[in-house]
């Protein structure tokens, strides 16, 4: 275990529904972040949370919120999706965000989102 | 080179014998590398963060090295067993882009008992 959690581990919705993704961290981590994998391509950076504050968002179209309410717990929420956004959504945490050896990045498992 | 890039693309090899893979990325800017390992269903895991030119890094069976200068890094497996069947990606952070992971697709390994 990473320590770093992610429910439901699959979701399916029509295009129409509202849902949640929830990511927790229990390492004491200051970053975390949503990554996006879509069938046979790399993992994409979506967004970046320093200290609950936002500092990326990676051309996410707005049908995707994200919500940092503290520094261990992150949300996607979303709405009017289309098909093409189903694909596996990863959480991970680090202690900051620079990139380096202190700042390894720990993912939860994922959530597998099927779009209707 | 503008992508990360890695190869093989997939890769079966016999139990206990020894496997190498390739990661690919632009040698301009350079700052970190990231290894992960990546079992189906599972958490992608840290194996190595490695930052400076000739860099060797290893845990157990596993080793990489870095070449920041010509833009590559090898992943070593050392009489691979079937648990290190696994998908392993790179991850390369460039000096001016945030310190964003831009990933490459990765190496899927299949170890046969």
């Amino acid at each position: 275990e990473t320590g770093v959690t992610q429910t439901p581990r699959h979701l399916v919705m029509g295009m129409t529904n509202k849902k949640s993704l929830k990511c927790e961290q229990h390492l004491g981590h200051n970053a975390m972040y949503w990554y996006k994998q879509s069938a046979k391509k790399p993992l994409e950076l979506m967004f970046v949370y320093n200290f609950k504050e936002q500092t990326e968002n990676n051309s996410v179209p707005s049908r995707f919120s994200p919500e940092c309410p503290n520094s261990s717990h992150l949300f996607l929420h979303l709405h009017t999706l289309q098909p093409e956004d189903s694909a596996l959504y990863l959480c991970a945490s680090s202690q900051g965000v620079g990139g380096g050896v202190s700042d390894t990045q720990y993912f939860g498992p994922g959530t597998r989102l099927t779009v209707l | 080179i503008l992508n990360v890039e890695q190869s093989p693309q997939s890769l079966h090899v016999q139990e206990g014998d020894s496997t190498n893979f390739t990661c690919s990325f632009p040698s301009s800017n350079f700052y970190a590398l990231h290894w992960y390992r990546w079992e189906t269903a599972k958490s992608p895991e840290a194996l190595f963060v490695m930052t400076l030119n000739g860099d060797e890094k290893k845990k157990g069976r596993i080793s990489a090295t870095l070449n920041t200068k010509e833009g590559y890094s090898y992943l070593y497996i050392k009489g691979s067993q079937p648990e290190d069947s696994a998908t392993y990606l790179c991850a390369f952070i460039r000096v001016d882009s945030s310190y964003k992971l831009i990933f490459g697709s990765g190496t899927r390994l299949l170890v046969r008992p």
